[in-house]
């Protein structure tokens, strides 16, 4: 069975930009969830889709969005990005009832 | 929102110590668990895990975790670590249940 496949591995991109990042959950998997991993703030929750539905939220400001498609793949987005954005983004898919979170090897994203 | 947090954020030990990292939960009503592990250059990937029944928990590795619920806590202990026990440990709520924070991490450094 494949892994949570994430695409690209490393992004370079500059002030201003936006950016894309894709996720491919497990097969059968219905919820995928981004996460924001730094050094300084640790493993932070973005957000949370499920069955093509927004179904949580962190704390961030509306350049961050997303969405999820009917086969389940989910993209983010990042807007006007800022030097602060540069991080290693994760994906992580569940079947969407309770049950551990399967990660991908997430998107490392450098602006400069 | 379900939330936990790590009482240490870098643990140094030498190999063949016990190892205890701490984890206290903020949330009632159903509980459940997660201990994940991200070794150095590696995806993140689950140690153990508690829904209900036996308050003790056995994972991966000779790792285990024990639930107090009288105590909100949910520490992971090994009795005796190896160097390639170095990684960051990350305690979490179940991540299909509101914002799924994430603890701060915790970083262990094994000395050979």
């Amino acid at each position: 069975k494949a892994g949570v496949t994430q695409t690209p591995r490393y992004l370079i991109k500059t002030r201003g930009q936006q950016v894309t990042l894709s996720c491919s959950p497990i097969s059968g998997h219905r919820s995928v969830s981004w996460y924001q991993q730094t050094p300084g703030q640790g493993l932070q929750f973005l957000f949370e889709y499920f069955s093509e539905t927004q179904r949580n939220k962190g704390n961030f400001p509306g350049r961050f969005s997303g969405r999820q498609f009917s086969n389940s793949r989910s993209e983010m987005n990042v807007s006007t990005l800022e030097l602060g954005d540069s991080a290693l983004y994760l994906c992580a898919s569940s079947t969407g009832t309770v049950a551990e979170a399967f990660f991908g090897q997430g998107t490392r994203l450098t602006v400069v | 929102a379900q939330s936990v947090s790590q009482h240490n954020h870098h643990v140094i030990l030498s190999e063949a110590a016990s190892l205890e990292l701490g984890c206290n939960y903020s949330y009632g009503g159903t509980v459940n668990l997660f201990w994940y592990v991200q070794y150095p250059g590696q995806h993140l990937q689950l140690l153990l895990k508690y829904f209900s029944g036996d308050p003790l928990v056995k994972g991966i590795k000779g790792f285990e975790a024990e639930f107090i619920k009288s105590k909100f806590s949910f520490n992971l202990r090994k009795p005796s670590v190896q160097w390639s026990d170095t990684a960051e440990y990350f305690c979490a709520p179940d991540p299909n249940a509101g914002k799924s924070t994430f603890g701060d991490g915790t970083t262990l450094t094994v000395k050979p």
